[in-house]
């Protein structure tokens, strides 16, 4: 069963760093890609980058950038979001979901988001 | 960055059509924002509908449908269900980052 399974609720204090999970199984983890999505509070979801699993790379979102660094570990198939200097708009559910890769080397893509991850809630209080 | 624009909000009865739309800041959507479609309904993760404008997922019930409609990417709904009531949310890429639109709640009344 293709599944992302995500680390536990968190709750942090203001400028705090928060480091969250997310694990694949079911699927060979170096083919794909992970997407980091959260959403605040009654709010919007939000993209904040990604990670392409067999070599690395990574693109942030601007509103995120120097503040978020996603990594992988393909040997235990999973991927990391970490956010540093937590402020309480940071209180959120972060999720995590998969791409799918296309076309052949070297011009792969990535596309569908087609796994979720069940989401992690983050709670930034003081 | 670019801001991706949704209805707050729509309404539709039961077994009728509506088109939600998505558009950019940047000027008209075209198939190179390669536009996504989610539901999301309380307290759960989002479901992925659609993505490269048209191409469903094996999960996706048939009377959802996408496409490119006046410089906007639309979500069509026909033959609303009452299980369709839900957030929408649309997402376009950008240079490699994604951006996602506001949502827009939809009812079934």
């Amino acid at each position: 069963q293709v599944q992302l399974v995500q680390s536990g609720a968190e709750v942090k204090k203001p400028g705090a760093s928060v480091k969250v999970s997310c694990k694949a199984s079911g699927h060979t983890f170096t083919d794909y890609a992970i997407q980091w999505v959260r959403q605040a509070p009654g709010q919007r979801l939000e993209w904040m980058g990604w990670i392409i699993a067999d070599n690395g790379n990574t693109k942030y979102s601007q509103k995120f950038q120097g503040r978020v660094t996603i990594t992988r570990d393909t040997s235990a198939s999973t991927a990391y979001l970490e956010l540093s200097s937590l402020t309480s708009e940071d209180t959120a559910v972060y999720y995590c979901a998969r791409d799918q890769k296309g076309g052949s080397p070297p011009n792969y893509y990535y596309y569908a988001m087609d796994v979720w991850g069940q989401g992690t809630t983050v709670t930034v209080s003081s | 960055q670019a801001v991706v624009t949704q209805e707050p909000s729509l309404t539709v009865s039961p077994g009728g059509t509506v088109t939600l739309t998505c558009g950019s800041s940047t000027g008209a959507v075209t198939s190179g924002h390669y536009p996504y479609w989610f539901q999301q309904k309380p307290g759960q993760a989002p479901r992925t509908l659609i993505y490269d404008t048209n191409i469903k997922h094996s999960w996706t019930p048939a009377r959802f449908s996408g496409s490119l409609l006046g410089g906007k990417a639309a979500l069509t709904l026909s033959g609303a269900q009452p299980e369709d009531e839900a957030e929408y949310y649309c997402l376009l890429f950008y240079s490699g980052a994604r951006v996602f639109g506001g949502g827009t709640k939809l009812t079934v009344l």
